[in-house]
């Protein structure tokens, strides 16, 4: 297994356009988390799922914003109709059960939004 | 106030400096992870603390739960550490948890 994956790297779309990110997890982590950081700025947390269940979501992902993670394994976060301020690194991680386990973070997607 | 608090933000040193970079933060954690994150984006995780220190070849990470505060140092400092040392906080307890970040600490070692 060579870590979290995420696909594409990089993303440029015009505003309004959907665009959708997916994370392959580390095979046996249960745990993943999608996370958005600007530039100079720490990551900031999104959503959070256990196994298929997406058990935390933060208050930036508004309506445009949905997360999935059908079979447990890889996850995709899709934005609806993107904004310019949507344009961030979007950030993967997973990690195995337990209380704070280890995170693996993924390259990242960089959005660009024109 | 932000949960958690880096010092400094920006940190440039010479080659072989031994270097300290503070986490302070003003929450219950359950553990305190140090990251990496070189310029393109990729973080990598450093340490998972909970308690006490841990080193890993050049790189040292304290803690303090009491006092609320950990340290990341590096000794004889290289370019190749030139990088975003970021600290996060594990808040909550049981299955639903989440990260906090700092904003980082941007290191530049020269040669």
């Amino acid at each position: 297994d060579t870590g979290v994956s995420q696909d594409p790297r990089h993303k440029i779309t015009k505003r309004g356009q959907n665009v959708t990110f997916r994370c392959d997890p580390i095979s046996e982590h249960n745990r993943l988390y999608w996370y958005r950081q600007t530039l100079g700025q720490g990551p900031e947390f999104l959503t959070y799922f256990q196994n298929e269940a997406q058990l935390e979501k933060s208050r930036l992902l508004s309506d445009r914003f949905s997360a999935e993670r059908p079979k447990g394994s890889f996850s995709t976060l899709e934005i609806q109709r993107t904004e310019q301020g949507d344009s961030a690194m979007y950030l993967c991680a997973s990690s195995l059960g337990g209380h704070g386990g280890e995170l693996f973070f993924g390259e990242g997607s960089r959005l660009t939004v024109l | 106030k932000n949960e958690v608090e880096q010092s400094p933000q920006n940190l440039t040193a010479q080659e072989g400096e031994f270097i300290t970079i503070n986490c302070s933060y003003s929450v219950g954690i359950s553990a305190l992870h140090w990251l990496q994150q070189h310029p393109g984006g990729g973080i990598v995780s450093l340490f998972m603390l909970s308690s006490g220190k841990k080193k890993h070849g050049r790189l040292i990470a304290t803690i303090n739960i009491q006092e609320k505060h950990s340290s990341l140092h590096i000794t004889a400092s290289h370019p190749r550490d030139s990088a975003v040392y970021i600290c996060a906080l594990h808040t909550g307890g049981g299955s639903n948890y989440k990260l906090t970040f700092g904003k980082g600490t941007l290191l530049t070692v020269n040669p």
